[in-house]
């Protein structure tokens, strides 16, 4: 089955640091998300992406976040200065268009110490 | 007011047991709904969509109503595997941005 892969699976990183996380959705898939999902809490929207620009961002997406599809497979979120904060599972997925649910990658555990 | 609320739980029970979840949603605007389940610090999987004609996948069952804003699930048949939190989902626009309700806990116990 085809699978959304995420690297790394784990990132511990210091404040105020730069991090990349990094994503390879479905081949076939069109549409591409950045969630995450902080410890005990539920999974929250960060950004969609369609057709090489962002499609929707939420208020969590601010500026210290970018996302990026460099080469056509890989698809990354950059946080800038990473705070406390920050540190949560964040989860890239994919969708095939006509399609609406999506697949999920296994995640990023992000912790900013 | 949540845009998706669901009873947390957790709800313990014993194998073979039937057991719905329910959930409501606040934004009219959402035109697709989903189950999904998610396993403890693992990514949500999607169990199944939620139509209102109702749809069954096995042991599963799921309904919507667009009137009342309320979508349920039902577990038959609960088996240990099925122990894990369940997820309602709503999706809306063009790009399908989902909004996940915080989960509804099952423990199912021999």
């Amino acid at each position: 089955e085809p699978e959304v892969t995420q690297t790394p699976s784990h990132q511990v990183t210091q404040m105020g640091q730069e991090v990349i996380l990094r994503c390879v959705p479905i081949s076939n898939h069109l549409y591409f998300y950045w969630y995450r999902q902080i410890l005990g809490q539920k999974v929250e929207f960060l950004v969609s992406f369609y057709n090489n620009e962002i499609s929707e961002k939420s208020e969590i997406f601010d500026d210290q976040f970018s996302v990026e599809r460099p080469d056509g497979s890989n698809f990354t979120l950059k946080i800038r200065s990473t705070k406390l904060e920050d540190s949560a599972m964040y989860f890239c997925a994919s969708r095939a268009s006509g399609q609406h649910g999506y697949t999920f990658g296994s995640g990023t555990r992000l912790t900013v110490v | 007011r949540k845009e998706v609320e669901q009873d947390p739980g957790p709800f313990n029970v014993p194998e073979g047991a039937t057991v719905a979840f329910n959930c409501t949603y606040s934004n009219s605007a959402s035109q697709s709904f989903f189950w999904y389940r998610q396993d403890c610090r693992k990514e949500p999987k999607l169990l199944m969509s939620v139509y209102s004609s109702g749809n069954e996948d096995g042991r599963f069952t799921a309904q919507l109503n667009r009137a009342s804003q309320y979508i349920s699930l039902l577990i038959r048949d609960s088996k240990l595997s099925d122990s894990a939190t369940y997820l309602c989902v709503g999706g809306a626009g063009g790009g399908n941005k989902l909004t996940f309700g915080t989960g509804t806990q099952l423990k199912v116990e021999l």
